[in-house]
């Protein structure tokens, strides 16, 4: 079946750590994305990824990286310089004008 | 100012009813336009895009007005499966086609 899967599906974290969350797609799309989400508000645009190799920040980026060396591949790495890191995070890759979400990773800091 | 805006809700309906939900945008560079669909703690889903002539997929209908930027969706006939988060998206022309999501409303139909 094609499609986009992240791991893990829960996530926690100590203050001062990084972790990285994965996302993978077996759709064939060149773009990829990467969102969080937090309750009340709408998704918020971290990074993206138009073609291996090449990544853009999007309007949240500090305090995250990401890296795509293989199409396929698009994992984000949340730093210890993020100040509130818990939320839901989201990857998504583009076909046209749909955009496919994989389901997510919920990320908690202690 | 969001740039783009939903009543939160929660909309509670019975179900059979007829529910719809509206959404303002504000930047004029937008191109195209999206309703998504979230059910609790899962990942949004495309339930339709919104023509400029408005579309019909069997009980929904969603519907733009570009001159008062806005945008509705119109469910006919709720079922119990309706009820989830219901997101407006709005892609802006130019670039990488960004996609600028509202934080949604909320649709709970009841028996």
């Amino acid at each position: 079946d094609g499609g986009i899967t992240q791991s893990p599906k829960y996530l926690f974290r100590k203050e001062g750590q990084n972790v990285t969350l994965s996302c993978e797609q077996n759709l064939n799309h060149d773009a990829m994305y990467w969102y969080r989400q937090d309750p009340g508000q709408g998704l918020r645009l971290i990074y993206y990824s138009q073609i291996v190799n090449d990544f853009q920040k999007g309007d949240i980026a500090e305090g995250y990286s990401v890296s795509r060396e293989k199409k396929e591949s698009f994992p984000l790495t949340v730093t210890s310089a993020q100040k509130n890191p818990t939320a839901f995070y989201l990857c998504a890759s583009k076909s046209y004008d749909e955009q496919f979400f994989g389901p997510g990773t919920r990320l908690t800091v202690l | 100012r969001k740039e783009v805006e939903q009543d939160p809700g929660p909309f509670n309906v019975p179900e059979g009813a007829t529910v719809a939900f509206n959404c303002t945008y504000s930047n004029s560079a937008s191109q195209s336009f999206f309703w998504y669909r979230q059910d609790c703690r899962k990942e949004p889903k495309l339930l339709m895009s919104v023509y400029s002539s408005g579309n019909e997929d069997g009980r929904f209908t969603a519907q733009l007005n570009r001159a008062s930027q806005y945008i509705s969706l119109l469910i006919r006939d709720s079922k119990l499966s309706d009820s989830a988060t219901y997101l407006c998206v709005v892609k802006l022309s130019g670039g990488y086609n960004k996609l600028i999501f509202g934080a949604g409303t909320r649709l709970a139909v009841h028996p």
